[in-house]
């Protein structure tokens, strides 16, 4: 099956300073990535979605100039969490959408990013 | 608006004993929904897709367009099938709130 990559896996950052978080699909081309977040014990909350070429569009609550989106090409789409906070602490994951139209989400295995 | 909601948090059955995690959702359109699966330390990953009609690891689920529902069911669980499910709802994949599966020996 297809494979999504996150990077990385586990980050620590100081309060203020900003993360990048990448999301790549290794082995296929995908137009649209989606980006999460997971709170413990939790579901899955949309964040926005991201699309290759164009602005990423973001759920409602979710703030854009905080959670930067660049889907630059066709198999990279990053997150960058702008002045972290200890309340931006969570695990992020991505997924790709499957390009042959099923709707198939693959998944990345998540970033656990730790703001202290 | 589109909703996916899956009412039980935890749902703890024995081994052997039959398995329904329920689902129900909430779209004007036509659904496309999936079930997904997050097994113990490993990535979501898809397990059945209602159009393509297929049974996974033992798992059915059927649309019932009526009960806007999309429960998934296994007679038999298995140790192995202890998880976390999530049913989604394709329009952005809306994802309900997960249930917990716990299979006890």
């Amino acid at each position: 099956g297809a494979v999504v990559s996150q990077h990385p896996s586990r980050v620590i950052c100081k309060s203020g300073t900003s993360v990048k978080i990448e999301c790549r699909s290794l082995d296929f081309q995908a137009t649209t990535m989606f980006w999460y977040r997971q709170f413990p014990k939790k579901s899955l909350m949309l964040m926005a979605t991201s699309n290759e070429g164009s602005k990423a569009t973001y759920e409602q609550g979710v703030e854009k100039d905080k959670f930067l989106i660049n889907h630059a090409s066709l198999t990279l789409s990053t997150l960058t969490v702008t002045s972290a906070h200890p309340e931006d602490s969570s695990f992020y994951i991505c997924s790709a959408l499957a390009g042959d139209n099923t709707g198939e989400l693959f998944f990345g295995e998540g970033s656990r990013l730790t703001v202290l | 608006a589109q909703r996916v909601t899956q009412p039980e948090k935890l749902l703890s059955v024995f081994k052997g004993a039959p398995v329904e995690l329920k689902c129900n959702y909430s779209y004007s359109g036509s659904p496309e929904l999936f079930w997904y699966v997050q097994y113990s330390r490993q990535r979501l990953q898809l397990l059945l897709r209602h159009i393509s009609r297929e049974s996974i690891k033992g798992f059915t689920a059927d649309l019932n367009k009526g009960e806007t529902s999309f429960h998934l069911k296994k007679p038999f669980a298995q140790e192995e099938d202890s998880a976390m499910y999530y049913c989604a709802l394709r329009y952005k994949l809306v994802f309900g709130a997960g249930t917990i599966l716990r299979v006890k020996s």
